[in-house]
Parts: structure tokens; sequence; C-alpha cells
């Protein structure tokens, strides 16, 4: 069973620039939630994408979209990269909405 | 918004030592979760708590779901050195708001004692 995958690994992107960041669910799991993660804190939740429909959203503005696919792949788009949002952003699947989330290895984005 | 307050912040190991770590809330959660994570890597799921008063099991790791649905803790019995990592735990609130969001505490960072 192939778990979570995500890309690119590592990305450096200037202020001003848009990213798109790409995520693989779990086979057999049909929820993909995206996290950011500062240096030396724990993820914060950005959204979380249920059956190609966004299941709801943490506080994060309009620039944060995302989109999921009907293989249950999903993205994660960044509009006008600012330099804090420099961090590791994760992927998670589950089976179901409410169910234990599994990680990917996360993307490191780094913004001059 | 809700909060999780996880410690110790950090706390070093001997190996052989057990480890004890608890993260509390002002609110309630539905689901508490225990994961660790290593550098430069994705967090890896160790426990999943799913109702008030639960206590589980994965090989030398118990984690207890708190009887309050505002607390829950992780014990490390007999540690050896790859335990050392950071340690987080997620809550899941009841749905409404935000839905799918799962609320994770500031990690505790598990060091080899010198």
């Amino acid at each position: 069973e192939t778990g979570v995958t995500q890309s690119p690994t590592h990305l450096i992107k200037t202020r001003g620039q848009q990213v798109t960041l790409r995520c693989s669910s779990q086979s057999g799991h049909n929820t993909v939630s995206w996290y950011q993660q500062a240096l030396g804190q724990g993820p914060q939740f950005i959204f979380q994408y249920y059956r190609e429909e966004e299941n709801g959203r943490g506080n994060f503005p309009p620039r944060f979209s995302g989109l999921q696919f009907p293989n249950y792949s999903s993205e994660l788009n960044v509009n006008a990269l600012e330099l804090d949002d420099s961090a590791l952003y994760l992927c998670a699947s589950s089976r179901e909405r409410g169910r234990e989330q599994y990680f990917g290895p996360g993307t490191r984005l780094t913004v001059t | 918004g809700q909060q999780l307050n996880q410690s110790p912040q950090s706390m070093f190991i001997q190996e052989g030592e057990d480890v004890s770590m608890n993260c509390t809330s002002s609110s309630i959660f539905n689901t508490w979760l225990w994961y660790k994570q290593d550098p430069g890597e994705g967090p890896v799921l160790l426990i999943a708590l799913y109702k008030a008063g639960e206590l589980t099991s994965n090989g030398r790791l118990t984690a207890q779901f708190g009887i309050t649905r505002k607390d829950s803790f992780l014990n490390i019995s007999a540690s050896i050195p790859s335990d050392v990592g950071i340690y987080f735990c997620a809550g899941q609130p009841p749905y409404g708001g935000s839905q799918g969001n799962l609320i994770f505490g500031k990690g505790t960072k598990l060091s080899v004692k010198p």
C-alpha cells in the first residue's frame, strides 16, 4: 500500500510569485487535508477536501486555494507569495472525514 | 480559537527510562491523535483515540483519551535511542466551524541525555 506522496520536495520562489504543490493520497482514502508548519511549531490547518469539495478551512487568506481531483489527489496553490509563507507544507489523507490522518513527507517552500 | 497546551516542551532521556508527556485543552475534542516527527519528515501517526476514557497501546507506547475529553497523555516505556524526535498531540474538535481541522500542540522534543 503506497503512502501519501508529495511533490516537489523542495522549492524556492521569489516574493510575489505563485506556487502549486501536489499531493497523492493513500490508496483507499477520499479526504485530503493541507497544513502549514513553520519552524519549531506544530502544523496549522489550511483546508480539507472531501470528494472534490472543500470541507473546511482554517485561518488562511484566499490567496491559499486548493483542488481535489476525481482520483482524490490534491493541489495547494498559493498566489502572491510572501516571505512568511516560507514553511513546510504537509498533506494528509484519511479514509473518511473525521478519521485518523496520515501525513506525507512535506514540501519545503522557501520564499526569498 | 482552540489551543492545545503540550508539556513538557523538551526532555532528555536515557535508554531504558520511561517517558510521559501530555496535552490539555480548554475545549473538548472528539478525537486525540499522537504523532512523531523526525527532522525533515512528515509526522507519523503513533496512536489514535476516539472515546473518552479510552486507553490504547502500540508496542511500548500507551496513550489515553481523558475522561473530560479535554486532555490526553502519551507514555513511552523502556525508551530506546530511536525514540528521539518531536512528539505532537493533535485533537479534532466536534464538527462545526472549520470541519476537518486537526489542532496540534507545539510538540515535545525528546533528546538523548548527554
